[in-house]
């Protein structure tokens, strides 16, 4: 079953904070692994794309793929009020065909 | 910056009616996508479409879905006798290819309203 999985949160962190995102999966076909960012009535917007496992960095973000475990991370540094949005993790077997999301995670930064 | 173009905004319409959800892909785009968002919900993978065809379409996308790339620009979800339950934003997205080097990127969504 192709399912994925995330923490909807909502989660506030104060401006400056790591802020650590993860979804995890069941499907072990998945080889494509995204991070979405939206704004309230807005699409998504890709942030981050790794494929297989490791880790993938640019600038004060950081997406961690870790196939044995089925979980993905995005972490991002240094906070900023700009980065609240709701964060989408996205996988899939084709690359940006047929893409299974989880719920998104609301992420709010207090200033 | 190139962005998929979708129309209208939002749309309210009654239940039993066709409605059609235009889009327009990114000009160099061969690839093109409808997803859906119920409210509260995943967003979920409805059909890709490829050299004027079907490529992969969901258990969603059933007989009352069809979509059409009518002339070089737009590309079109028709959703024939509405239900209450399709109520939802719809995106349309567009990629250079299906494969991994390529990104797809999401219109803004149409919001629809069954009544």
């Amino acid at each position: 079953q192709k399912e994925v999985e995330q923490d909807p949160g909502p989660l506030s962190v104060p401006e400056g904070a790591i802020v650590s995102l993860n979804c995890t999966y069941s499907n072990s076909a998945f080889q494509y692994f995204m991070w979405y960012r939206q704004y309230s009535r807005k699409g998504p917007e890709l942030l981050m794309y790794t494929y297989s496992s490791g880790n993938k960095e640019d600038g004060r973000f950081t997406a961690q793929v870790d196939k044995s475990s089925k979980y993905i991370s995005l972490f991002i540094r240094d906070s900023q009020p700009s980065d609240s949005a709701t964060y989408l993790c996205a996988m899939s077997e084709t690359g940006a065909n047929n893409l299974f999301f989880g719920t998104g995670t609301r992420l709010t930064v207090i200033p | 910056e190139p962005e998929v173009t979708q129309t209208p905004s939002h749309q309210v319409t009654q239940m039993g009616q066709e409605v059609i959800l235009r889009c327009v892909p990114i000009s160099n785009h061969l690839y093109f996508y409808w997803y859906r968002q119920i409210l509260g919900q995943k967003v979920e993978f409805l059909v890709s479409f490829y050299n004027n065809e079907i490529s992969e379409k969901s258990e969603i996308f059933d007989d009352q879905f069809s979509v059409e790339r009518p002339d070089g620009s737009n590309f079109t979800l028709k959703i024939r006798s509405t239900k209450l339950e399709d109520s939802a934003m719809y995106f349309c997205a567009s990629s250079e290819t299906r494969h991994s080097t390529t990104e797809a990127f999401f219109g803004q969504g149409t919001r629809l309203t069954v009544v």
